[in-house]
């Protein structure tokens, strides 16, 4: 099943513990994305990637590292998370050069920094 | 202004109404237009995608694109209570080869 992978669905942890969400798409998408939502802001873009070792910064990219090793994965750190963090994250996947297609979007993680 | 603007609502229709959820956009240039349905706590699902002015149907969907009036709308016909959720609409920004999202509006549909 062609799917958009990511995990853990739900975390909760203190400020400045380093943590790691990881996606994984099996689509062979070369385009992939991070997004967070929150109420009354949608969904806003915090880093993405073109291609394997081609990462960008969208919309909101402080506090936050993402790396593309491997075409399939595309990890987001949070080296020092900080309440302000605490949102619901979305990976998205699609097809390089024809985002006329849309977004795959994987399940969701729902963070909490306490 | 915001690159994506839709009335945030909540918009509530009784069921086996028309829904018709609304959205602009600023870039003119846009190209690939979407509408997605995001069930509370779940991630957004892509129901509809419109590429040229005019109407494209999909079952009891219907998007409507006016690029000069920058302008998409989404339609839902003889609505079910199972399409309660928030819609959010999408734009493709040439420019910046990525996707504008929407904040989203809510639709309540009513037994």
């Amino acid at each position: 099943e062609a799917q958009v992978t990511q995990n853990p669905r739900y975390l909760i942890t203190v400020t400045g513990k380093k943590l790691t969400v990881t996606c994984s798409q099996n689509m062979n998408h070369e385009y992939m994305s991070w997004y967070r939502q929150d109420p009354g802001l949608g969904l806003r873009q915090i880093y993405y990637s073109m291609n394997v070792e081609v990462t960008d910064k969208g919309d909101v990219p402080e506090g936050y590292k993402v790396s593309r090793k491997e075409k399939r994965n595309f990890p987001l750190i949070l080296e020092s998370p900080s309440p302000n963090q605490t949102s619901l994250y979305f990976c998205a996947s699609s097809l390089f050069g024809r985002l006329n297609y849309g977004y795959t979007f994987g399940s969701g993680t729902r963070l909490t920094v306490v | 202004q915001k690159e994506v603007e839709q009335n945030s609502g909540p918009l509530s229709v009784p069921e086996g109404a028309i829904a018709s959820l609304n959205c602009t956009y600023s870039d003119r240039v846009s190209q690939s237009f979407f509408w997605y349905r995001q069930y509370s706590g779940k991630s957004p699902e892509l129901i509809m995608s419109i590429y040229s002015n005019g109407d494209k149907e999909d079952g009891r969907f219907t998007a409507q694109l006016n690029k000069a009036s920058q302008y998409v709308s989404l339609l839902i016909r003889d609505s079910q209570p199972s399409d309660s959720a928030t819609y959010l609409c999408a734009v493709n920004l040439v420019n910046n080869n990525d996707m504008r999202f929407g904040a989203g509006t809510r639709l309540t549909v009513k037994p």
